[in-house]
């Protein structure tokens, strides 16, 4: 069983369209992560869901809106795409509260914007 | 404030060699520290974590990490290196608040040489 998956894995589109990675665990865990890796293999947080609320939110332009409609599903929608959004997206879930828990990642979903 | 350093953008072994990447980390509170590993294509997966119950960690696949407060640094060993081992090594640590939030370092790329 997959733990946590993401669709689609592959995402081709062009600037200025809108589009949606979907995200789903299930391992049972409250909290869900977004996190973008560049084409340097750098990776950084984005967002972070912990029972449907948003708990981290960092630096990342307001076209990028996550949405977790229950603990298990964590959904990010970017509007009006650009150019440097080109990057892989890893959903990532853990337990909450205690930082010694480690996040598991699901396979990522490369998005091409040309 | 959290942070990892990560040595050595590129590490080239031979089959049966010794592996070393090379971890060091800055945190406020007593850190709490993971390796993880991608494989192409893949998402991450977790090789080890250090939770302040032992020094010396031991992970999948033969890995192991010594935690040295002293030095700051969370370096990854595997004694032998397999062709299976090529893959981008992460080291990570945590916030260590309610957020669990990862900060990861800039990543190894392991190439294992026949």
């Amino acid at each position: 069983d997959t733990a946590v998956s993401q669709t689609p894995k592959y995402l081709v589109t062009q600037m200025g369209n809108d589009k949606s990675i979907k995200c789903e665990q299930n391992l049972g865990h409250d909290t869900m992560y977004w996190y973008k890796q560049d084409s340097k293999k750098f990776l950084k947080i984005m967002f972070s869901y912990n029972n449907k609320e948003l708990i981290i939110n960092e630096t990342v332009p307001n076209r990028f809106s996550p949405k977790s409609p229950d603990k298990a599903h964590l959904n990010l929608h970017i509007n009006s795409l650009e150019l440097g959004d080109s990057a892989v997206y890893f959903c990532a879930s853990s337990h909450s509260g205690r930082p010694q828990y480690e996040q598991y990642f699901g396979p990522g979903t490369r998005l091409t914007v040309t | 404030a959290q942070s990892v350093t990560q040595l050595g953008s590129h590490v080239s072994v031979s089959e049966g060699a010794l592996v070393l990447l090379r971890c060091n980390y800055s945190s406020s509170v007593p850190p709490y520290l993971f390796w993880y590993v991608q494989y192409p294509n893949q998402g991450l997966q977790l090789l080890l974590k250090y939770t302040s119950a032992a020094t010396l960690v031991k992970g999948i696949n033969g890995f192991e990490a010594e935690f040295k407060k002293s030095e700051t640094s969370f370096h990854l060993t595997k004694p032998s290196a397999h062709m299976s081992d090529a893959a981008e090594y992460f080291c990570a640590v945590s916030d260590g608040g309610a957020t669990n939030k990862l900060i990861f370092g800039t990543g190894t790329l392991l190439a294992v040489q026949p």
